[in-house]
């Protein structure tokens, strides 16, 4: 059975400080990655999707790919208030299937 | 209209009535999905139509049932409910390609709540 595995948290960092989350998976040929931000009362948002081994940046955030330890992670620089949220890990796996599989979901808190 | 339209945005409905919950992609999208979504577990996956194909979890009770009557429109009809079926549902669409995968776009949800 594939599993996706995240710290349920919370995570708790001061404004400005680095949040790093992290994401396990069970499938050795998973390959597509994503990561969802999720408010409290909101829908799952889109914010990173990673295909290869390393890191990828998109302003604050920086998705790293290692798929030979089985491991995903979300970097946040200068972490604020406002990145209070769940995020969720969401992997693929080849072989036909496009339907993901998400993890619990890890609760982040940034404090002022 | 941008994105993933779902209506109602809240629903409180007893055990005896039957309800509709309403999903639209404007993306051009020719996947969508619906999930539930309980507090303290996982997203769940409920049912997937993809190219006019029907996928489901067959976890799901059939007091659930959906509608996909063309790429942009997706329904779940409620009969019946349990107050154990209270959770956010979510619609989601995506487009998918042989080969590549892409990520998910998500409706507003419903709150769904049982009485």
């Amino acid at each position: 059975q594939k599993e996706v595995e995240q710290n349920s948290g919370p995570l708790s960092v001061p404004e400005g400080a680095i949040a790093s989350l992290n994401c396990t998976y069970s499938d050795r040929v998973s390959q597509s990655f994503f990561w969802y931000r999720q408010y409290s009362g909101k829908s799952p948002e889109l914010i990173m999707s990673i295909y290869s081994n390393g890191d990828k940046e998109d302003g604050r955030f920086t998705a790293q790919l290692n798929k030979a330890s089985q491991y995903v992670s979300l970097l946040i620089r200068d972490s604020q208030p406002s990145d209070s949220a769940t995020y969720l890990c969401a992997v693929n796996t080849s072989g036909g299937s496009y339907i993901p599989t998400f993890g619990r979901g890890t609760s982040l808190i940034v404090h002022p | 209209e941008t994105g993933v339209t779902q209506t109602p945005r809240h629903l409180v409905m007893g055990m005896t009535n039957k309800k509709s919950l309403k999903c639209e992609q404007h993306l051009g999208h020719n996947a969508m999905y619906w999930y539930k979504q309980s507090a303290k577990k996982p997203l769940e996956l409920m049912f997937v139509y993809s190219l006019e194909e029907r996928v489901e979890n067959n976890s799901v009770p059939s007091r659930f049932s959906p509608e996909c009557p063309n790429s942009s429109h997706l329904f779940l009809h409620l009969h019946t409910l349990q107050p154990e079926d209270s959770a956010l549902y979510l619609c989601a669409s995506s487009q998918v390609r042989q080969g590549a995968i892409y990520g998910y776009t998500f409706g507003s949800g419903t709150r769904l709540t049982v009485v």
